[in-house]
């Protein structure tokens, strides 16, 4: 079955930091999602990317989807606290059902 | 506009016991996914539901588990007889159309099993 891969698990940066995710499918996939979950939260849907190659903003975050729509990253520039929590990417491939990576923990330091 | 509404936000019961979850989906909302997340496992995808009828359940663990969804506003999810590694945060989420939309998701109940 499908496999998305996210990495790293943990990140712990220093505030002003940048910070970047990566997931990586096993497969073609037709769209990837983002989410992120505070601590103690539930995830909550940032963005999503359905064109090979897509490059989208909100403010410091920047998302890309793979040309081949096998991976995706997600950069953060110049981190602050209210950036802590789990970002998840969850891809879309031959199913109609989105398989979610494990997520990754991002930690900044004041 | 409401979100996802489940309840309760938390369950601490005792092993052998029954426990039932309930979701309350955005209106609207065609699909509806329950997830368990736990720190060894992640968020993991138990059953889902396209226009109240369960389209993939291969997710859910085992017999102890069920799923209903009577009608477009309401789903619970069962477990009978819990056992304490059943001990998790469920989420319900809803979306207009499957993968192809954003997932809402409620707050979750956290359930512990004793």
């Amino acid at each position: 079955g499908q496999q998305v891969m996210q990495i790293p698990q943990y990140q712990h940066v220093q505030e002003g930091e940048d910070f970047t995710t990566y997931c990586n499918s096993s497969t073609t996939l037709s769209n990837i999602q983002w989410y992120k979950q505070r601590p103690g939260g539930h995830p909550v849907f940032l963005i999503q990317l359905v064109k090979s190659g897509e490059v989208k903003k909100q403010k410091r975050l920047t998302f890309q989807f793979g040309e081949a729509k096998k991976n995706s990253s997600l950069h953060i520039t110049a981190t602050q606290t209210t950036d802590v929590g789990t970002y998840f990417c969850a891809g879309l491939g031959g199913s109609y059902i989105p398989t979610f990576g494990r997520g990754t923990s991002l930690i900044v330091h004041p | 506009d409401a979100g996802v509404i489940q309840s309760p936000r938390h369950e601490v019961t005792e092993m052998g016991q029954e426990v039932t979850l309930r979701c309350k989906p955005i209106s609207g909302h065609n699909s509806l996914f329950w997830y368990r997340q736990t720190m060894m496992r992640g968020l993991e995808l138990l059953i889902y539901f396209n226009n109240n009828v369960p389209i993939d359940d291969s997710g859910m663990p085992e017999d102890r588990f069920s799923a209903k969804m009577p009608n477009a506003s309401f789903s619970t999810l069962k477990i009978q007889p819990s056992e304490p590694r059943d001990s998790a945060v469920y989420f319900c989420a809803s979306s207009t159309q499957g993968g192809n939309q954003p997932q809402h998701f409620g707050d979750g109940t956290r359930l512990s099993i004793l």
